[in-house]
């Protein structure tokens, strides 16, 4: 079936980086994006960028911009989202989300299960 | 960046209750408007695309109408698996914005 399996949870330092994995399989990986979203404790859904399946081609959220990279390794059909200088703030579940785009909308069809990234010193 | 509001944050029902969830968008998106549950603990789950289309395997009692600015979920018989949060989304321009979510809790 259609998933995708993300890497687990991580501690981090302020300051430092972290690096989610999202493992697709059941489809042809190279035909959809991957975004990325996240969730802070008790909070909403943000958006941080998206990567298109078919080439690297990214956007990002412009208040990331600068201290995130999106990347996917077709040969094991990954996606990789990479967060630096961390804050507190930036403690949340972190998700990777299959993106679909048709003609008429898009949308996150398949999420992976999320991966909790925690910052503290 | 285009703001999406939902009401109610919250609302209390019993199972059977009919449940109408709605979102504004700060500026007309068409029909560019998706819904997604997220049970607590778990990854949110697509129910509505495009304003009005059910997302294959989900119930048919979920459904969602609206274009423009005014957008509705309703739910016609809350069940126990329903008692989730629910975000609407506009995929109109990006970044992709999502309302605050509306918790549905047991009455």
């Amino acid at each position: 079936q259609v998933q995708l399996v993300q890497s687990g949870a991580e501690v981090k330092k302020p300051g430092a980086s972290v690096k989610v994995s999202c493992k697709a399989s059941g489809y042809i990986f190279i035909n959809y994006g991957i975004s990325w979203v996240r969730q802070a404790p008790g909070q909403g859904l943000e958006w941080m960028g998206w990567i298109r399946g078919y080439s690297d081609k990214t956007n990002y959220a412009q208040k990331l911009q600068g201290r995130v990279t999106m990347t996917t390794d077709t040969s094991t059909n990954t996606a990789y989202m990479e967060l630096r200088s961390l804050r507190s703030d930036d403690t949340a579940v972190y998700y990777c989300a299959r993106w679909v785009v048709t003609t008429s909308d898009d949308v996150f069809d398949i999420w992976g299960q999320g991966t909790m990234v925690t910052v503290s010193s | 960046d285009i703001q999406m509001t939902q009401s109610p944050s919250s609302l209390s029902a019993s199972v059977g209750d009919r449940v109408t969830i709605t979102c504004r968008a700060s500026q007309s998106i068409s029909s560019y408007l998706n819904w997604y549950q997220q049970r607590p603990g778990t990854a949110p789950n697509l129910l509505i695309y495009a304003a009005s289309s059910l997302q294959s395997g989900v119930p048919s009692r979920f459904s969602g109408s609206g274009s423009a600015t005014d957008f509705t979920l309703i739910i016609s018989s809350l069940q126990p698996e329903d008692f989730a949060t629910y975000f609407c989304q506009q995929s109109y321009s990006t970044p992709p914005t999502f309302g605050q979510g509306t918790k549905v809790e047991i009455k």
